[in-house]
């Protein structure tokens, strides 16, 4: 089974206005975190979410986790040009056996049109 | 801030030919992580590491591919006679408490084979 699904697989929206991105898992996870690539490079740490957190701030970021429904959203207010990237989500739980890997999601492309 | 550094940024390799990626994590960190992202592909986990020995492994990580330790401070991704398919991005992460704790990866080594 797949884990970590980001909706929608691409968002292209104006300068200045919110960007909504959504998360969804399958199995119990421990925490949830959102990362961000830049086309072709690293994967950069934008934020962790615990299990037993419902919100969280970072900025410009907004991330919520309802695990009643299995799923996260990343909101990215104000967004500017230099927001225009992938964004993955990522789950760090049990599977099967597994507890040291992260299950990640196939992301989200946003372009911010200037 | 504390980073995790992956050398060579780029490496290109004939096909059959071993490579040797290199990592070195953030200094007290104690976990560490391969994982790999084919171009237009999820990320994928690869292998964990920790105490000096492989805590989990993938079914990618067959026996084509070897991690080691050599000192107290780098961290290797060995692929031996590689394939085309081998071709992508290979990300290097540590974690200074493992899960459910957060990651922080390195800026990747993009690893084209011909």
């Amino acid at each position: 089974s797949q884990q970590g699904e980001e909706d929608p697989q691409a968002l292209s929206i104006q300068e200045g206005e919110n960007a909504t991105m959504n998360c969804s898992y399958k199995t119990s996870i421990n925490n949830l975190q959102w990362y961000r690539q830049n086309s072709g490079r690293g994967l950069v740490h934008l934020i962790l979410i615990r299990s037993n957190e419902r919100e969280k701030h970072s900025g410009r970021l907004r991330v919520t986790l309802d695990t009643s429904k299995k799923s996260s959203s990343l909101l990215i207010t104000a967004s500017r040009a230099a927001d225009t990237a992938s964004y993955f989500c990522a789950t760090d739980g049990r599977m099967r056996d597994s507890n040291y890997q992260l299950i990640w999601g196939a992301g989200t492309k946003l372009i911010i049109k200037p | 801030e504390p980073e995790v550094t992956q050398t060579p940024s780029h490496q290109v390799t004939q096909m059959g030919q071993e490579v040797i990626l290199r990592c070195v994590p953030i200094s007290n960190h104690l976990y560490f992580y391969w994982y790999r992202q084919i171009l237009g592909q999820k990320v994928e986990f690869l292998v964990s590491f920790y105490n000096n020995e492989i805590s989990e492994k993938s079914e990618i990580f067959d026996d084509q591919f070897s991690v080691e330790r050599p000192d107290g401070s780098n961290f290797t991704l060995k692929i031996r006679s590689t394939k085309l398919e081998d071709s992508a991005m290979y990300f290097c992460a540590s974690s200074e408490k493992g899960p459910p704790y957060g990651y922080t990866f390195g800026s990747g080594t993009r690893l084209t084979v011909v």
